[in-house]
Protein backbone atom coordinates (compact mmCIF):
# COMPACT_ATOMS: atom_id res chain seq x y z
CA UNK A 1 0.00 0.00 0.00
CA UNK A 2 0.72 3.61 -0.30
CA UNK A 3 1.27 5.28 3.27
CA UNK A 4 3.92 7.62 4.68
CA UNK A 5 2.73 8.84 8.24
CA UNK A 6 4.33 11.50 9.87
CA UNK A 7 3.55 13.56 13.53
CA UNK A 8 1.62 16.01 13.33
CA UNK A 9 3.25 18.65 15.89
CA UNK A 10 6.67 19.57 17.05
CA UNK A 11 7.91 21.99 19.27
CA UNK A 12 11.66 22.65 20.55
CA UNK A 13 13.64 25.87 21.97
CA UNK A 14 15.72 27.64 19.65
CA UNK A 15 19.00 26.25 19.76
CA UNK A 16 17.85 23.04 20.68
CA UNK A 17 18.23 20.07 18.03
CA UNK A 18 14.69 19.05 16.28
CA UNK A 19 14.14 15.31 15.63
CA UNK A 20 10.93 14.55 13.10
CA UNK A 21 10.17 11.14 12.07
CA UNK A 22 8.66 9.47 9.28
CA UNK A 23 7.51 6.05 8.53
CA UNK A 24 6.49 4.92 5.10
CA UNK A 25 5.35 1.54 4.12
CA UNK A 26 6.65 0.36 0.87
CA UNK A 27 9.98 -1.22 0.50
CA UNK A 28 10.47 -0.64 -3.17
CA UNK A 29 10.66 3.07 -3.03
CA UNK A 30 13.99 4.24 -4.44
CA UNK A 31 14.02 7.81 -2.81
CA UNK A 32 13.09 9.63 0.18
CA UNK A 33 12.98 13.35 0.55
CA UNK A 34 12.38 16.03 3.32
CA UNK A 35 10.69 19.43 1.50
CA UNK A 36 9.95 22.24 3.97
CA UNK A 37 6.77 24.28 3.54
CA UNK A 38 6.48 27.89 4.68
CA UNK A 39 3.38 30.08 5.28
CA UNK A 40 1.91 30.46 1.85
CA UNK A 41 4.88 29.01 -0.29
CA UNK A 42 5.50 25.96 -2.02
CA UNK A 43 7.87 23.44 -1.49
CA UNK A 44 11.21 23.66 -0.97
CA UNK A 45 13.70 20.53 -1.02
CA UNK A 46 15.93 20.34 1.79
CA UNK A 47 17.59 16.79 1.42
CA UNK A 48 17.13 13.31 0.12
CA UNK A 49 18.54 9.92 0.85
CA UNK A 50 19.00 7.15 -1.46
CA UNK A 51 17.49 3.71 -0.22
CA UNK A 52 20.94 2.15 -0.34
CA UNK A 53 22.13 4.25 2.65
CA UNK A 54 21.45 4.51 5.92
CA UNK A 55 22.54 8.44 6.71
CA UNK A 56 23.29 11.45 4.95
CA UNK A 57 24.45 14.77 6.49
CA UNK A 58 24.33 18.11 4.87
CA UNK A 59 25.25 21.12 7.37
CA UNK A 60 22.75 21.25 9.83
CA UNK A 61 20.73 18.79 8.60
CA UNK A 62 20.92 14.73 9.23
CA UNK A 63 18.87 12.06 7.59
CA UNK A 64 18.81 8.81 9.06
CA UNK A 65 17.15 5.76 7.07
CA UNK A 66 15.97 2.26 8.55
CA UNK A 67 15.05 0.33 6.08
CA UNK A 68 14.56 -2.66 7.80
CA UNK A 69 11.75 -0.44 9.86
CA UNK A 70 10.82 1.88 7.10
CA UNK A 71 11.42 4.60 9.10
CA UNK A 72 13.11 8.05 8.12
CA UNK A 73 13.85 10.61 10.36
CA UNK A 74 15.27 14.39 9.98
CA UNK A 75 17.48 16.04 12.40
CA UNK A 76 18.38 19.98 12.26
CA UNK A 77 20.85 20.50 14.79
CA UNK A 78 21.11 24.29 16.38
CA UNK A 79 17.94 24.83 15.67
CA UNK A 80 16.66 28.78 15.16
CA UNK A 81 13.12 30.50 14.47
CA UNK A 82 13.77 30.86 10.68
CA UNK A 83 13.56 27.13 10.64
CA UNK A 84 9.28 27.10 12.05
CA UNK A 85 7.67 25.60 8.94
CA UNK A 86 5.86 22.08 7.90
CA UNK A 87 8.12 19.60 7.13
CA UNK A 88 7.48 17.01 4.52
CA UNK A 89 8.35 13.37 4.10
CA UNK A 90 8.04 12.05 0.96
CA UNK A 91 8.79 8.60 -1.15
CA UNK A 92 8.86 8.24 -4.52
CA UNK A 93 7.99 5.07 -6.76
CA UNK A 94 10.48 2.67 -7.68
CA UNK A 95 9.56 2.97 -11.88
CA UNK A 96 7.20 4.57 -14.18
CA UNK A 97 6.43 7.95 -12.93
CA UNK A 98 8.43 8.26 -9.49
CA UNK A 99 5.24 9.98 -8.26
CA UNK A 100 5.71 11.06 -4.69
CA UNK A 101 4.05 9.83 -1.92
CA UNK A 102 3.86 12.62 0.97
CA UNK A 103 3.28 12.16 4.47
CA UNK A 104 0.46 14.17 6.19
CA UNK A 105 3.19 16.98 7.66
CA UNK A 106 5.03 17.79 10.61
CA UNK A 107 4.40 21.28 11.91
CA UNK A 108 7.69 22.44 13.44
CA UNK A 109 7.31 25.17 15.99
CA UNK A 110 10.88 27.02 17.79
CA UNK A 111 10.37 29.03 20.52
CA UNK A 112 12.62 31.63 21.09
CA UNK B 1 18.38 31.07 -12.82
CA UNK B 2 14.25 31.12 -12.26
CA UNK B 3 12.67 28.30 -10.45
CA UNK B 4 9.36 27.15 -11.17
CA UNK B 5 7.19 29.53 -11.82
CA UNK B 6 2.96 29.37 -11.62
CA UNK B 7 -0.09 31.86 -12.50
CA UNK B 8 -1.81 33.13 -11.31
CA UNK B 9 -0.60 33.08 -7.69
CA UNK B 10 -4.30 33.17 -6.57
CA UNK B 11 -7.69 32.34 -7.74
CA UNK B 12 -11.48 32.91 -6.94
CA UNK B 13 -13.76 30.92 -8.89
CA UNK B 14 -18.09 29.73 -8.02
CA UNK B 15 -19.08 26.11 -8.63
CA UNK B 16 -19.34 24.79 -11.72
CA UNK B 17 -16.95 27.07 -13.77
CA UNK B 18 -13.71 25.81 -15.21
CA UNK B 19 -9.98 27.37 -14.66
CA UNK B 20 -6.87 26.40 -15.97
CA UNK B 21 -3.20 27.07 -14.21
CA UNK B 22 -0.40 27.40 -15.86
CA UNK B 23 3.25 26.58 -14.75
CA UNK B 24 7.09 27.15 -16.44
CA UNK B 25 9.70 24.76 -15.24
CA UNK B 26 12.93 25.65 -14.60
CA UNK B 27 15.25 25.99 -17.68
CA UNK B 28 16.29 22.43 -19.47
CA UNK B 29 13.26 20.42 -17.42
CA UNK B 30 11.62 18.57 -19.53
CA UNK B 31 9.45 16.74 -16.55
CA UNK B 32 6.50 18.52 -15.31
CA UNK B 33 4.17 17.03 -12.52
CA UNK B 34 1.57 18.38 -10.78
CA UNK B 35 0.24 17.83 -7.00
CA UNK B 36 -2.98 19.11 -4.97
CA UNK B 37 -2.20 20.17 -1.38
CA UNK B 38 -5.72 20.38 0.64
CA UNK B 39 -5.42 22.57 3.48
CA UNK B 40 -4.15 20.30 6.15
CA UNK B 41 -2.84 17.67 4.38
CA UNK B 42 -0.02 16.96 2.06
CA UNK B 43 0.21 17.27 -2.10
CA UNK B 44 -1.36 14.37 -3.68
CA UNK B 45 -0.27 13.35 -7.23
CA UNK B 46 -2.50 14.51 -10.50
CA UNK B 47 -0.51 14.15 -13.17
CA UNK B 48 3.17 13.99 -14.98
CA UNK B 49 4.11 14.70 -18.33
CA UNK B 50 7.34 14.14 -20.01
CA UNK B 51 8.15 15.46 -23.94
CA UNK B 52 4.84 16.19 -23.96
CA UNK B 53 3.23 12.58 -23.16
CA UNK B 54 0.84 12.38 -20.02
CA UNK B 55 3.03 9.53 -17.99
CA UNK B 56 1.41 8.53 -14.83
CA UNK B 57 -2.00 9.78 -13.59
CA UNK B 58 -3.51 10.22 -10.11
CA UNK B 59 -6.78 9.03 -8.49
CA UNK B 60 -8.47 11.94 -9.97
CA UNK B 61 -11.62 12.42 -11.92
CA UNK B 62 -12.39 13.32 -15.42
CA UNK B 63 -12.75 16.79 -14.62
CA UNK B 64 -9.06 17.53 -14.22
CA UNK B 65 -6.79 17.61 -17.57
CA UNK B 66 -3.71 18.90 -18.07
CA UNK B 67 -1.05 19.08 -21.35
CA UNK B 68 2.64 19.59 -21.56
CA UNK B 69 3.60 22.11 -24.89
CA UNK B 70 6.63 22.36 -26.76
CA UNK B 71 8.67 24.47 -24.96
CA UNK B 72 8.07 22.25 -21.45
CA UNK B 73 5.68 24.06 -19.87
CA UNK B 74 2.36 22.86 -18.71
CA UNK B 75 -1.46 23.60 -17.97
CA UNK B 76 -3.75 21.94 -15.39
CA UNK B 77 -7.30 22.28 -16.55
CA UNK B 78 -10.28 21.90 -14.13
CA UNK B 79 -13.46 21.78 -15.20
CA UNK B 80 -17.11 21.96 -13.21
CA UNK B 81 -15.55 23.14 -10.18
CA UNK B 82 -16.97 21.54 -6.86
CA UNK B 83 -16.29 23.18 -3.43
CA UNK B 84 -13.52 20.30 -3.08
CA UNK B 85 -11.54 21.62 -5.39
CA UNK B 86 -10.14 24.08 -3.06
CA UNK B 87 -6.71 23.90 -2.64
CA UNK B 88 -3.45 24.92 -3.51
CA UNK B 89 -1.91 23.53 -6.31
CA UNK B 90 1.49 22.72 -6.85
CA UNK B 91 3.90 22.38 -10.63
CA UNK B 92 6.69 20.48 -9.70
CA UNK B 93 9.85 20.15 -12.73
CA UNK B 94 12.98 17.76 -13.01
CA UNK B 95 15.31 17.35 -15.78
CA UNK B 96 13.94 13.84 -17.03
CA UNK B 97 11.95 10.73 -17.38
CA UNK B 98 14.89 9.60 -14.38
CA UNK B 99 14.02 8.95 -10.51
CA UNK B 100 15.57 12.90 -9.42
CA UNK B 101 14.50 15.39 -7.16
CA UNK B 102 11.46 17.60 -8.27
CA UNK B 103 11.55 21.09 -7.74
CA UNK B 104 8.50 22.51 -6.81
CA UNK B 105 6.94 25.73 -7.26
CA UNK B 106 5.33 27.91 -4.65
CA UNK B 107 1.69 27.14 -6.26
CA UNK B 108 -1.59 28.50 -7.46
CA UNK B 109 -4.53 28.87 -4.63
CA UNK B 110 -8.18 28.16 -5.98
CA UNK B 111 -10.42 29.06 -3.77
CA UNK B 112 -14.14 27.93 -4.83
CA UNK B 113 -17.63 29.81 -3.29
Amino acid sequence: GEDVEQSLFLSVREGDSSVINCTYTDSSSTYLYWYKQEPGAGLQLLTYIFSNMDMKQDQRLTVLLNKKDKHLSLRIADTQTGDSAIYFCAESKASGTYKYIFGTGTRLKVLA
Amino acid sequence: DAGVTQSPTHLIKTRGQHVTLRCSPISGHKSVSWYQQVLGQGPQFIFQYYEKEERGRGNFPDRFSARQFPNYSSELNVNALLLGDSALYLCASRPGQENQPQHFGDGTRLSIL
